[in-house]
């Protein structure tokens, strides 16, 4: 099945700067790339997603990149601001693979005023 | 936004007894799903399901694990019996197609004692 890495674990920032997460998949048949945001003890909340026919995609201070070739995608935050910490997730799925969405590990994401 | 709702919220159980997890999907949802979560990792897929039928289960997905949607009430997923390593949190998700994007709830902390 579809495995997910993602990194760095943890990522710290200072306000205003920007925010850099990284995922790779393995399965070529993924097509859906969703990242979700995770506050303690919140259910995750999809923020930005990207499907296999688009290659970039912003959503004001969001900004996710997929490469189809290296099979790697990833976030980047621009101009952090404090409420932007939060854990998050990105995730793969394959339309013909029953929308099972796979998770990456989780980036938990300081942002330093 | 339409909202998946979770109930309850919170569940502590002896170990060997049964628990029923309920989910209330978004209204026009046709595909739902399971999650779990250990504490500070990524959600893992347990189940989906459409028309009536689990259409794919991961490993995770023990025997005694049960998912069933009775006329268009409640979702449930029921864990009979329980043990000890099933404590974790349950999100249960909806999507209205099996390529869009999900509404999480805001899970069940599951204790098992």
């Amino acid at each position: 099945g579809e495995q997910v890495e993602q990194l760095p674990s943890i990522l710290r920032v200072q306000e205003g700067s920007s925010a850099s997460i990284n995922c790779s998949y393995e399965d070529s048949a993924s097509n859906y790339f969703p990242w979700y945001k995770q506050e303690p003890g919140e259910n995750p909340k999809l923020i930005i997603d990207i499907r296999s026919n688009m290659e970039r995609k912003q959503i004001q201070e969001l900004i996710v990149l997929l490469d189809k070739k290296a099979k790697r995608f990833s976030l980047h935050i621009t101009d952090t601001q404090p409420g932007d910490s939060a854990m998050y997730f990105c995730a793969a799925s394959s339309t013909g693979g029953n929308n099972k969405l796979t998770f990456g590990q989780g980036t938990v994401l300081s942002v330093i005023p | 936004g339409p909202k998946v709702l979770q109930i309850p919220s919170h569940q502590i159980i002896d170990m060997g007894q049964m628990v029923t997890l309920n989910c209330d999907p978004v209204s026009n949802h046709l595909y739902f799903y399971w999650y779990k979560q250990i504490l500070g990792q990524q959600m893992e897929f347990l189940v989906n399901f459409y028309n009536g039928k689990v259409m794919e289960k991961s490993k995770l997905f023990k025997d005694q694990f049960s998912v069933e949607r009775p006329d268009g009430s409640y979702f449930t997923l029921k864990i009979q019996p329980t043990a000890l390593e099933d404590s974790a949190v349950y999100f249960c998700a909806s999507s209205w197609g099996g390529d869009s994007d999900y509404t999480f709830g805001s899970g069940t902390r599951l204790l098992v004692i």
